[in-house]
């Protein structure tokens, strides 16, 4: 079956750049998601890109795919302490079955 | 506007007791319906999903059971609750639009099972 990987951690400095990765097995999916999960509540869609595009910015969070390696990544820039979360990477295939998430990475921002 | 009810937003049960969480999604007809689980250090897991009344998809076999009896009200229930039952339950439903799939989450329901 699908399946989503990333990486459970990551600790940055405020001001830096986060860059969060993902990585993906099914060649078929159709978009890809990130969710964020402040502590206590549930997921937020924060952005997707459709697999047809490389690139996609919007305002500080860029996200770029590589579809040949099956590579997604959310880049942050200017990371605030409000960014401290749980980052989630889904997809979703063309079929109407559920969207497969990863486990989350932890963003930790140290002021 | 659409919203997603979740309720309770924490619950504490013994071993053994029964469960009911319910959802209701309002502003919106013949929605996705999902509850999830988060449990610590295993990601969020799906354990039902319905694309429509009385139809219901379960992902992995275990303890709890789910059903639809409206169009907007997802229940997720137990018989008896086991320890490993512990965790965030989240639902959700989707939106298809332009541009893809969105997926709304409810604010969640911490169950302690003791």
């Amino acid at each position: 079956g699908e399946d989503v990987e990333q990486s459970l951690f990551l600790s940055v400095r405020e001001g830096d750049s986060s860059v969060i990765n993902c990585t993906y097995t099914d060649s078929s999916s159709t978009y890809l998601y990130w969710y964020k999960q402040e502590p206590g509540a549930g997921l937020q869609l924060l952005t997707y890109i459709f697999s047809n595009m490389d690139m996609k910015q919007d305002q500080r969070l860029t996200v770029l795919l590589n579809k040949k390696d099956k590579h997604l990544s959310l880049r942050i820039a200017d990371t605030q302490t409000g960014d401290s979360a749980i980052y989630f990477c889904a997809e979703r295939d063309p079929g109407n079955t559920p969207l497969v998430f990863g486990k989350g990475t932890r963003l930790s921002v140290i002021a | 506007s659409q919203t997603i009810h979740q309720w309770p937003a924490t619950l504490v049960q013994p071993v053994g007791s029964p469960l009911s969480l319910e959802c209701t999604v309002e502003g919106t007809s013949n929605p996705n319906l999902y509850w999830y689980r988060q449990a610590a250090g295993r990601g969020l897991q799906l354990l039902f999903y319905s694309v429509g009344i009385g139809q219901i998809s379960s992902e992995v076999p275990q303890n709890l059971s789910a059903s639809r009896p409206q169009d907007r009200q997802f229940i997720l229930s137990s018989k008896k609750l086991l320890l490993s039952d512990s965790g965030f339950y989240l639902c959700a439903w989707n939106l298809m639009a332009a541009g893809g799939e969105k997926l709304f989450f409810g604010s969640g329901t911490q169950l302690s099972v003791l």
